[in-house]
């Protein structure tokens, strides 16, 4: 198994250029969740999606879009790209249950300009 | 406000000492989450505690959870320069959501 993954691993953006940053899992896990971390912080969950077709808001979703049409990806969308969303950018999955820890992809660090 | 608190937010120990990392949440989670993260990389699963009074030991770490408290505490016993790393714990917001607040973490440097 791959595990987690996500591409790309580095991104430069200008102010107001928008992207997809890409995740996907081959563990037939339910639950799928972004966060983002920055520097000498925690992570904070920005969405989180619970199966295929259901997606929810986290702490801090603000100019982030995402979607879950396979069980597998879980793409997230920056619309508007700010450098208030530069970042490193961590996806997780699990089975879903609440006993269930998370699986973290490598990250995807986001520099906008 | 929903808080996740960790402390200390540094440590730095010689080998062979012990010392305790504590976790305090005012969420109502009745489950917690311990992660470690090495520099530059993403985040692993250490262990996960699902009830009060849960203690769960691997190698030298230790985990308990005392959710009438809200504390969690991470005990390191006989440090070894292999577990520096910064340590991060983790609750739901509210019992059977899946809203996850992570502490800001707990950066451990081990001495030689």
């Amino acid at each position: 198994n791959a595990g987690v993954t996500q591409t790309p691993k580095f991104q430069v953006l200008k102010t107001g250029q928008s992207m997809t940053l890409q995740c996907a899992q081959d563990m037939n896990h339910e639950y799928m969740s972004w966060y983002r971390q920055d520097p000498g912080m925690g992570l904070r969950l920005i969405h989180y999606s619970v199966g295929a077709g259901i997606t929810d808001q986290g702490e801090v979703p603000n100019g982030y879009n995402v979607s879950r049409s396979t069980t597998e990806d879980f793409p997230l969308r920056l619309l508007s790209a700010a450098p208030s969303q530069t970042s490193v950018y961590f996806c997780a999955s699990s089975f879903g249950a609440y006993q269930e820890t998370q699986y973290f992809g490598p990250g995807t660090r986001l520099l906008v300009l | 406000e929903l808080k996740v608190e960790q402390n200390p937010l540094f440590l730095s120990m010689q080998e062979g000492k012990n010392y305790t990392i504590y976790c305090n949440y005012s969420t109502t989670s009745d489950r917690l989450y311990w992660y470690r993260q090495d520099p530059g990389k993403s985040l692993e699963s250490l262990f996960v505690l699902l009830s009060n009074g849960a203690v769960k030991q691997e190698g030298r770490l230790m985990a308990s959870l005392d959710t009438k408290a809200r504390l969690s505490t991470l005990h390191i016993t006989a440090a070894v320069h292999d577990l520096s790393a910064t340590y991060f714990c983790a609750v739901d917001m509210a019992s059977g959501t899946y809203k996850y607040i992570f502490g800001t973490g707990t950066r451990l440097k081990v001495l030689a």
